[in-house]
Parts: structure tokens; C-alpha cells; sequence
């Protein structure tokens, strides 16, 4: 069963970079699989912001796309976010997820809890 | 982006009662559409994929149907862990989108 696990930050100051990784256990990040990152407002719905394969290959929200950067860490079985340039509007619920790469359309059938990150000064 | 929009935005029902939920996607999508639930304060939990297929220990009264840019979920019988709040996802195209969600609320 796989399990992810977000970590970082709670509180980035405007102007700034939030920054998440997610650890994962009970699988490997070098398998045939995407690993993505969402987001979810307070009391909003859910944003898809990026993903990254075992590779280094990514895709990103056009939305989102000037200010983030996937990365994997194959050696940690981990992957990250980094997101600049913050404001108030990026205070939310960041969430990992796991995709198969086995079939395309595959949904978001694992998911870490999620970590609230909050933008302020 | 393909825009995806469900009907209702809230709803209030009782147990026992048979609900659907829509969602409708800007363009046709073929059967890529995903179904999830979200209970409050925790993770959205995966239950219909490729539009009608329901993910493993998900209850038989979930089911889903559609295709193209049409697509339901129905609850044939609700139970009282069921009132949540249910999006929509389509996984036909990047950016990855959902619908703004549907609050299933007990009357």
C-alpha cells in the first residue's frame, strides 16, 4: 500500500518561496508512475498544479507554470514543490498524489493528508 | 483548459434516499472522468474512474455513468457516512481539472 507524507513549512512570508516535499513509502518513486501536487483553498475546490515522473519529465498548470518547479529525489524516494513569488492567494491546503503510469487517464488513487500552508507577513 | 461544472453546488438528502450528482465537461472527454469524496478535513479518497468503474472497496451503491462531456454519480442508498463533499476530475487532458464540488449535506 503506498503512503505519502507532506512536509515543510507553515507559514511563508509574501514575496517568498513555499517549498513541500513529499515522502514515499510502501512503493518506489522509480516506478512506472506519476507523482503530482494539488492544492485546495480554505473552503475552495481543488487545484492540480503539477507532476513529475521518475525521469525528471514534468508537467505543470499553465496557470502556475512561472512559478513552479517538481523536482524528484530518487535516492530519498521523495519529491518536491517549490513555489515563488507567493502571495495571500496561495495560502491552501497542499496535497501529493500518486498516478499510474500504467494507463493513461489514470486518476489520483493515493494521496498524502495534506499540509496547510499559510501566506503571511 | 477543459472546464468542468456540477450540478448541484449543495444538496440535502436523507438516508435511504437515491441521489445523482452531474458533471458536465467543456469539451468531450471521452470516458476519462474520475469521481472522488471528500470528508471535512481530510483528503479526497478515490472512488470511479474511466467514468463507471468503481475503484476497489468502494460500496456497490456508488455508480457512475457517461461519456463525452455528460457524466453522473449515483448513490442508490445513502448511508450516513456517505455526506460529503463529491468532485468530479476529467484525466483526458493537462491541466488536470475538477469540478467546483458538490456539498451532500444530511436533511
Amino acid at each position: 500500500q503506498v503512503q505519502l507524507q507532506e512536509s515543510g513549512p507553515g507559514l511563508v512570508k509574501p514575496s517568498g518561496t513555499l517549498s513541500l516535499t513529499c515522502a514515499v513509502s510502501g512503493g518506489s518513486i522509480s516506478s512506472s508512475d506519476w507523482w503530482s501536487w494539488l492544492r485546495q483553498p480554505p473552503g475552495k475546490g481543488l487545484e492540480w498544479i503539477g507532476q513529475i515522473y521518475n525521469t525528471g519529465s514534468t508537467n505543470y498548470n499553465p496557470s502556475l507554470k512561472s512559478r513552479v518547479t517538481i523536482s524528484v529525489d530518487k535516492s530519498k524516494n521523495q519529491f518536491s514543490l517549490n513555489l515563488n513569488s507567493v502571495t495571500a492567494a496561495d495560502t491552501a491546503v497542499y496535497y501529493c498524489a500518486r498516478t499510474s503510469g500504467n494507463y493513461w487517464g489514470a486518476p489520483f488513487d493515493y494521496w498524502g493528508q495534506g499540509t496547510l500552508v499559510t501566506v503571511s507577513s | 483548459d477543459i472546464q468542468m461544472t456540477q450540478s448541484p453546488s449543495s444538496l440535502s438528502a436523507s438516508v435511504g434516499d437515491r441521489v445523482t450528482i452531474t458533471c458536465r465537461a467543456s469539451q468531450s472527454i471521452s470516458s476519462y472522468l474520475n469521481w472522488y469524496q471528500q470528508k471535512p478535513g481530510k483528503a479526497p479518497k478515490f472512488l470511479i474512474y474511466a467514468a463507471s468503474s468503481l475503484q476497489s472497496g468502494v460500496p456497490s451503491r456508488f455508480s457512475g455513468s457517461g461519456a463525452g462531456t455528460d457524466f453522473t454519480l449515483t448513490i442508490s442508498s445513502l448511508q450516513p457516512e456517505d455526506f460529503a463533499t463529491y468532485y468530479c476530475q476529467q484525466s483526458y487532458s493537462i491541466p488536470y481539472t475538477f469540478g467546483q464540488g458538490t456539498m451532500l449535506e444530511i436533511k
